[in-house]
């Protein structure tokens, strides 16, 4: 089974400020990474596909990029919608895998 | 779009089994799989498994083997999800999600609270 690591486990920021998140694989998996966002109360929303592609609707402030094990999801500028936790997902070995999450709280 | 709107809350006690639905909205499957995902209270997520309606074709997550069962109905467009010999550990909510084209999951139920307890 391919483990995912995230880090932080909690970053704490603004709005307006940069929030970059990481994501690393316990073995290659390629480009076959996902990103979601979860808020409370709610499911997880499709962020990031295949590494650096935005699911339909998602803004352009969500970028993602990376590969093999090493994988990040950058936030341009934070909306207040922003805060959430965030969890990566990987897709190229079975069985289908997501990290703990990152949890973007609000300085 | 998928909409995909699931069963109520269940409260089973620990031994016992739950069966949880998952029907798309307009009563017809997307052309992809539909899996399943569960979330234990302040907890991340776990895939559970996964089903191909129109082929009936299954995958669980090695953990989950001979305690889960998950089947389609194509005809009104309802997947199911069923859960025997459960512990408080189940304790969770269930998700049902639909599977893109790129394989990732793009439209996820409201989910299903699960409570096992004596």
């Amino acid at each position: 089974e391919t483990l995912l690591t995230q880090s932080p486990a909690t970053l704490s920021l603004s709005p307006g400020e940069r929030a970059t998140l990481s994501c690393r694989a316990s073995q290659s998996i390629n480009t076959y990474l996902a990103w979601y966002q979860q808020k409370p109360g709610q499911a997880p929303r499709l962020l990031i596909y295949d590494t650096s592609n935005r699911a339909t609707g998602i803004p352009a402030r969500f970028s993602g990029s990376g590969s093999g094990t090493d994988f990040t999801l950058t936030i341009s500028s934070l909306e207040p919608e922003d805060f959430a936790v965030y969890y990566c997902q990987q897709r190229n070995n079975w069985p289908l895998t997501f990290g703990p999450g990152t949890k973007v709280d609000i300085k | 779009q998928v909409q995909l709107v699931q069963s109520g809350a269940e409260v089973k006690k620990p031994g016992s089994s739950v069966k949880v639905s998952c029907k798309a909205a307009g009563g017809t499957f997307s052309t992809y799989s539909l899996g399943w995902v569960r979330q234990a209270p302040g907890q991340g997520l776990e895939w559970v498994g996964r089903i191909t309606p129109f082929v009936g074709l299954t995958k669980y997550a090695e953990k989950f083997q001979g305690r889960v069962t998950i089947t389609a109905d194509k005809s009104t467009g309802t997947a199911y999800m069923e859960l025997t010999s459960l512990r408080s550990q189940d304790t969770a909510v269930y998700y049902c999600a639909s599977y893109d084209s790129n394989g990732y999951l793009d439209y996820w139920g409201q989910g299903i609270l699960v409570t096992v307890s004596s």
